[in-house]
């Protein structure tokens, strides 16, 4: 039984550059939570899909923007990429009729 | 706003000598306390989740325990395979959505 899956596991951006991230969720989770996670930190919530809609957000900006899949997978966009960006990104995937998130490994993005 | 502080940051122990991590919460409506293991440069690794007051778990060496303002994760007899980030998390409902809300962590470095 696969877990969560995202890629890629590393990149490295410029500033002001645009990344897109993906996640594929573990199979029979239908919702998907994104984290960022900077050197020597817990996870931050970004955001929260469902029903191929955003949920819920944290104290992010504009500039992170996501989307869910009708087949339950997951992207997160980032925008005008500040050296501030440069975290791991970690997507969590759960059930509404479950209680247990499932992380997958993260993508390392370093923006120089 | 949720909070969670972890106690200590660091901790070194030798092998065999057991100790204690300390996660103390603050939320509204609390639905669950979990404890994630992260190694470096991965994704957190499901430990426990705890749902009410004087709840207990274990798993091998170690054992979580859950208060009302807070958790500990009790470690016996720890090995070197022991070392690496403890995480812990409360969950809540928003409405609308679910999330967690995590804490720094304790880094756990075991030696021989």
């Amino acid at each position: 039984d696969a877990g969560v899956t995202q890629s890629p596991t590393h990149l490295i951006k410029t500033r002001g550059q645009q990344v897109t991230l993906r996640c594929s969720p573990k199979s029979g989770h239908d919702t998907v939570s994104w984290y960022q996670q900077a050197l020597g930190q817990g996870p931050q919530f970004i955001f929260q899909y469902y029903e191929e809609e955003e949920r819920q957000r944290g104290n992010f900006p504009d500039r992170f923007s996501g989307h869910q899949f009708p087949n339950y997978s997951s992207e997160l966009n980032v925008n005008a990429l500040l050296l501030g960006d440069s975290a791991l990104y970690l997507c969590a995937s759960s059930s509404t009729t479950g209680e247990g998130y499932t992380f997958g490994s993260g993508t390392r993005l370093t923006v120089v | 706003e949720d909070q969670v502080t972890q106690s200590p940051e660091a901790l070194r122990l030798q092998e065999g000598e057991s100790s204690s991590l300390n996660c103390s919460y603050t939320v509204s409506g609390l639905r669950g306390l979990f404890w994630y293991r992260q190694d470096p440069g991965k994704g957190p690794e499901f430990l426990f989740t705890l749902y009410s007051a004087g709840e207990e778990k274990e798993k091998e060496r170690l054992k979580a325990t859950l208060t009302k303002k807070e958790s500990f994760l009790h470690i016996t007899a720890p090995k070197p395979e022991d070392s690496a980030t403890y995480l812990c998390a409360v969950h809540r409902y928003t409405g609308t959505a679910s999330k967690l809300t995590f804490g720094t962590g304790t880094r756990l470095q075991v030696t021989l």
